[in-house]
């Protein structure tokens, strides 16, 4: 399966902790990216890492990558109630074929 | 101005009925998606079509199928539905190539009864 796979299922954090979620994948990739989904919501882009790239940060996000290990981690900084969602990282290894995991549900506790 | 519109937000029927949602983008993309998401949030790709070609297509029963009549609208149109069919449906679309990011739409929930 070329699907990602995330860990953990779920995650339950207080306000202001850092929140660590990973994604393992099988085939080799041109990028990874993670997405965020709200409850009975679309999924929104968040940040894309390339291949070539080990680490990349966008505001309170910081995102890993380790291509020998196929994994990849996302963190968010000093977390907020309004981070809780869902976090799907999905893999592109062609340019325009994405495949997605079952993500990462996080609650963040006020 | 919503980027991805889908259309129905809701649907609810009979097992055996026949149904189909529509998806349109304006953000000019050409390439366009649906994925299927289950109970346990798992996202599944069903198709792409690239400028109204079809380039993926997932091992989706023959009752699925979709509809591109130009590189903006992709339809979902399903026969004979079945109780497994129960999902949400999300639209979504990128740029043909190179380091592209999904624009989703805000999915149609079907339930089949």
């Amino acid at each position: 399966s070329q699907q990602g796979e995330e860990d953990p299922q779920a995650l339950s954090i207080q306000e202001g902790e850092n929140a660590t979620m990973n994604c393992s994948y099988k085939t080799s990739i041109n990028n990874l990216q993670w997405y965020r989904q709200n409850s009975g919501r679309g999924l929104v882009h968040l940040i894309l890492i390339r291949s070539n790239e080990r680490e990349k940060h966008s505001g309170r996000l910081r995102v890993t990558l380790d291509t020998s290990k196929k994994s990849s981690s996302l963190l968010i900084t000093a977390s907020r109630a309004a981070d809780t969602a869902s976090y799907f990282c999905a893999t592109d290894s062609t340019g325009n074929q994405f495949y997605f995991g079952t993500g990462t549900s996080l609650t963040v506790i006020p | 101005d919503t980027a991805v519109s889908q259309t129905p937000k809701y649907l609810v029927t009979q097992m055996g009925n026949d149904k189909s949602i529509k998806c349109e983008q304006n953000l000019g993309h050409d390439t366009m998606y649906w994925y299927k998401q289950d109970s346990k949030k798992f996202l599944k790709i069903m198709f792409s079509y690239n400028n109204k070609e079809l380039i993926i297509n997932e091992t989706v029963p023959n009752r699925f199928s979709p509809k591109s009549p130009d590189k903006a609208h992709l339809n979902l149109h399903i026969n004979s539905l079945e109780l497994g069919d129960s999902a949400v449906y999300f639209c979504a679309s990128s740029l043909p190539s190179g380091a592209n990011v999904l624009t989703f739409g805000a999915g149609s929930r079907l339930t089949v009864l």
